[in-house]
């Protein structure tokens, strides 16, 4: 089976911290996402990256950056956290072959102070 | 672009009665489609899938069925139970190496007992 873990399942954070979100997936996906998830908004795309050293902005990047230096790991970086980034984060990875099929980590709830 | 709409919740039923989510989707080219479910407190996991037009995705009790004359993939259940009340999202994807994947913003199903 496809696992993804994400590094924290809660995270409490004091504003203008920098904030790091680790994600790994073993299934040597070539996608990963990160998504937001916030009650009446669904899941937001923050950033995804399509390969190593790739990163494409998703839909509410801002207050964000992302690193991925291995296939396995993808880093959402807050620089300084603020409140509005309370949020659900959750990311997932695809492969490249069959039916695109997308596959997500537990979620880490963060709140910032 | 692509887009998917579902209906919006809650959705409030009694244990044993019967479940429509309505999903409907605008899309170019032949997309693959999928519904998620969010337990409380959990990331998503994929529910069901499918890849081709009158294909019938199922799993748990659950079905849908991709209906490419109505764009729409709603998903359905002959006797939800209490264990079934979580946030559905649908969701789909076209085969292009570096198409995001696009998601409803999830109906919330509660079952009573």
């Amino acid at each position: 089976d496809v696992k993804v873990t994400q590094s924290s399942r809660y995270l409490v954070k004091r504003t203008g911290e920098k904030v790091f979100l680790e994600c790994v997936q073993d299934m040597d996906h070539e996608n990963m996402f990160w998504y937001r998830q916030d009650p009446g908004l669904g899941l937001r795309l923050i950033y995804f990256s399509y390969d190593v050293k790739m990163k494409e902005k998703g839909d509410i990047p801002e207050g964000y950056s992302v690193s991925r230096e291995k296939k396995e790991r993808f880093s959402l970086i807050l620089e300084s956290a603020s409140t509005n980034q309370t949020s659900m984060y959750l990311c997932a990875s695809r492969g490249l072959a069959g039916t695109y099929t997308q596959y997500f980590g537990p979620g880490t709830r963060l709140t910032v102070l | 672009g692509n887009s998917v709409t579902q209906m919006e919740g809650p959705v409030t039923l009694s244990e044993e009665a019967f479940l429509t989510i309505n999903c409907t989707y605008t899309a170019t080219g032949y997309p693959s489609l999928f519904w998620y479910v969010q337990y409380p407190g959990e990331g998503l996991q994929l529910l069901l899938k499918a890849t081709k037009a009158d294909d019938k995705g199922s799993n748990k009790g659950f079905e849908a069925t991709y209906r490419k004359e109505t764009t729409s993939f709603h998903l359905e259940k002959g006797s939800v139970q209490v264990s079934d009340s979580a946030v559905y999202f649908c969701a789909l994807t076209s085969l292009n190496r570096d198409d995001k994947i696009i998601f409803g913003k999830g109906t919330r199903l509660h079952i009573l007992p």
